[in-house]
């Protein structure tokens, strides 16, 4: 199995470009997150799915933040317009609930906003 | 009540020696603690977890323990070695958070050889 597939590994841009991060859950998996890390706020939880449908987005930050996952195999998050207090290690994770309670975390990406 | 307070923020230990990481809950409804092992430019993986019907869990090296009366859980690595070098982080899921994890703050613990 491929892992949790996230892309680009890299980004950076500039303030006010819309960015876009990507997301490939392990097949078979039925939840995806989206978490955000920082070396002041630790990890954070944004965004996470069941089945496709979102379930708690109380994490988002703000209006600029949004997600979405068209279908079991992808999900994307968008930034726009990005800001550079946006700057940090974007990890998307997946879980098969049928097999316990682990999740597991992509490469992440680490996103530079200048 | 949705917090995880991980101690201490960083580690070192002498090879061979044991490091202990602390946790504390709130949130009595949660019923999956995990431990994460992060390396540098990787994404965490879990390394061992414990669900509060048993008050040890113990993989090679790696133990927790668990005490549920007082809402704390810890891991404790037993001859600790340069490899182990990484960040852990503990964590809590379950209760009406479902699969929401909460995560504590880190611990860099680092191995001296």
């Amino acid at each position: 199995d491929a892992g949790v597939i996230q892309s680009p590994r890299h980004e950076v841009t500039e303030m006010g470009q819309e960015v876009t991060l990507r997301c490939k859950p392990i097949s078979g998996h039925n939840s995806l997150f989206w978490y955000r890390q920082t070396m002041m706020r630790g990890l954070e939880l944004l965004i996470y799915f069941n089945n496709n449908v979102p379930i708690d987005d109380s994490g988002m930050p703000e209006d600029r933040f949004s997600a979405k996952m068209p279908n079991a195999s992808f999900s994307t998050l968008k930034i726009q317009p990005s800001e550079p207090r946006d700057s940090a290690v974007y990890f998307c994770a997946s879980i098969n609930h049928g097999a316990g309670d682990t999740q597991y975390f992509g490469p992440g990406t680490r996103l530079t906003v200048l | 009540q949705q917090q995880v307070k991980q101690s201490p923020q960083s580690l070192i230990v002498q090879k061979g020696g044991i490091s202990i990481i602390n946790c504390a809950y709130e949130n009595t409804a949660f019923d999956y603690f995990p431990w994460y092992q992060q390396f540098p430019g990787k994404g965490p993986a879990l390394l061992i977890a414990i669900r509060p019907d048993v008050s040890e869990k113990k993989e090679g090296r790696f133990t927790i323990s668990f005490n549920k009366s007082a809402k704390q859980f810890s891991l404790h690595i037993m001859d600790s070695q340069p490899g182990d070098s990484a960040t852990y982080f503990c964590a809590a899921s379950g209760g009406t958070g479902g699969f929401k994890t909460i995560f504590g703050a880190g611990t860099r613990l680092f191995v001296k050889a």
